[in-house]
């Protein structure tokens, strides 16, 4: 089973800072997505990125994918207090969709 | 539009007693549905996926079961509660052909 690593865990930052939350997997990722979810709610998708060194934007977010298809990043400029949240990432195997850990974001104001 | 419903929201329950969530999904057929736990705010851990009526698979051993008695109804059950089956239970469809997963509101559940 394919494991997926996100990094860091937790990350404190004031709003108007930029951050960037990592997916990193031990094989290939056929695709890879992120969520984002809210306390108290389930995970909302944000992107699916599938091509190896692909980027997608989604306003202040930059999502990319490596070029060996094996780990993913999600870049946010000028943080604002409406991104806290929690980060996952997941990947689709068999069926199956399988989550990281996530990386719990908190922006201060 | 396709929607996705879990009840109940929140449920305190004894240790040594019964459980049942349930799931159901409208507006699309025959959708893959998945149950997910998740503890304290941290990554979702797949319990049970299907993918049709009574065909079930399992990801941990564990104190729960999972029925697909119809086509877009999912119940994740127990007979006896542990302390340890606290956490946030999540409900999830996906269509066949599809990589997107949408999420029901979730359920809390704390075993006391």
């Amino acid at each position: 089973t394919q494991l997926l690593e996100q990094s860091p865990q937790f990350l404190s930052i004031q709003e108007g800072e930029n951050l960037t939350v990592y997916c990193n997997s031990s094989s290939v990722f056929s695709s890879l997505q992120w969520y984002r979810q809210e306390p108290g709610e389930g995970p909302v998708l944000l992107v699916t990125v599938v091509t190896g060194g692909e980027v997608k934007k989604l306003k202040r977010l930059t999502f990319q994918f490596g070029d060996a298809r094996k780990d993913s990043s999600l870049h946010i400029t000028a943080a604002q207090t409406g991104d806290t949240g929690l980060y996952l990432c997941a990947e689709g195997q068999g069926g199956k969709l399988i989550f990281g850990q996530g990386t719990e974001l908190s922006v201060k104001p | 539009s396709q929607t996705i419903h879990q009840w109940p929201a929140t449920l305190v329950q004894p240790v040594g007693s019964p459980l049942s969530l349930e799931c159901t999904v409208e507006g699309t057929s025959n959708p893959n549905l998945y149950w997910y736990r998740q503890a304290a705010g941290r990554g979702l851990q797949l319990l049970f996926y299907s993918i049709g009526i009574d065909q079930i698979s399992s990801e941990v051993p564990q104190n729960l079961s999972a029925s697909r008695p119809q086509d877009r109804q999912f119940i994740l059950s127990s007979k006896k509660l542990l302390l340890s089956d606290s956490g946030f239970y999540l409900c999830a469809w996906r269509k066949r052909s599809g990589n997107t997963i949408y999420f029901g509101e979730g359920s809390w559940l704390t075993v006391v």
